[in-house]
């Protein structure tokens, strides 16, 4: 079967460090870019960045470049999210979704991570 | 960057009824590359449209887009109980791949 599944919710604090995972299964992992969105608590959307698991080419919006870094490991086939220093506000829902090519939609995604911040 | 603005916020309607969600971007999207999504309660985003008119496998006929340029319609012929849901709309022909901000699809 053919799907993304992400790591489990995650409780931490302030100022500590996070990297949570998006795993491919039953496709070439290395063929398809791997998006990553955030939806803050009862909100819409946003685009974070995107990563090609091939040759680990990666963009990323304004609003989080130097935020949070992307990387993948193709080797277990799973990418990355990670954060160095986490802020309060970094609270959400995170989702990881593959794209077929690199003008095309999330077609297939992830069942989403949660990421509370909270002293 | 490219903005995109549905509208309206919320949409109350009946089932059976015809839905009509609107989706304006500030500046061309290059190739029609426009995706709809629908996102129910706890649930992760699904795609219903991609190249502003193509069906995603499995998306049920009643669902179609339309529109180019800066102008996108997502329209629901007749509303089924499953189909009250929050859809997004997303361009992804520029980086960054923009979202709208969500138009809300509610029971009447």
């Amino acid at each position: 079967e053919v799907q993304l599944v992400q790591s489990g919710a995650e409780v931490k604090k302030p100022g500590e460090s996070l990297k949570i995972s998006c795993k491919g299964s039953g496709y070439s992992f290395t063929s398809y870019w791997i998006g990553w969105v955030r939806q803050m608590p009862g909100k819409g959307l946003e685009w974070m960045g995107i990563i090609y698991p091939g040759d680990s080419d990666t963009r990323y919006s304004p609003s989080f470049q130097g935020q949070v870094t992307i990387s993948a490991d193709k080797s277990i086939s799973t990418a990355y999210l990670q954060w160095s220093s986490l802020k309060a506000s970094d609270t959400a829902m995170y989702y990881c979704a593959r794209h077929d090519g690199g003008n095309s939609p999330g077609l297939l995604w992830g069942q989403g991570t949660l990421v509370t911040v909270s002293s | 960057e490219i903005v995109l603005t549905q509208s309206p916020g919320t949409l109350s309607l009946s089932p059976g009824e015809r839905a009509t969600l609107s989706c304006r971007a500030s500046q061309s999207v290059s190739s029609s590359y426009l995706a709809w999504y629908q996102q129910k309660p706890g649930q992760a985003p699904r795609l219903l449209i991609y190249g502003a008119s193509s069906r995603a496998t499995g998306i049920p006929d009643r669902f179609s887009g339309s529109g180019s340029g800066t102008d996108f319609t997502l329209t629901i012929s007749r509303l089924e109980p499953e189909d009250f849901a929050v859809y997004y709309c997303q361009q992804y022909g520029s980086s960054p791949r923009s979202f709208g901000q969500g138009t809300k699809l509610e029971i009447k």
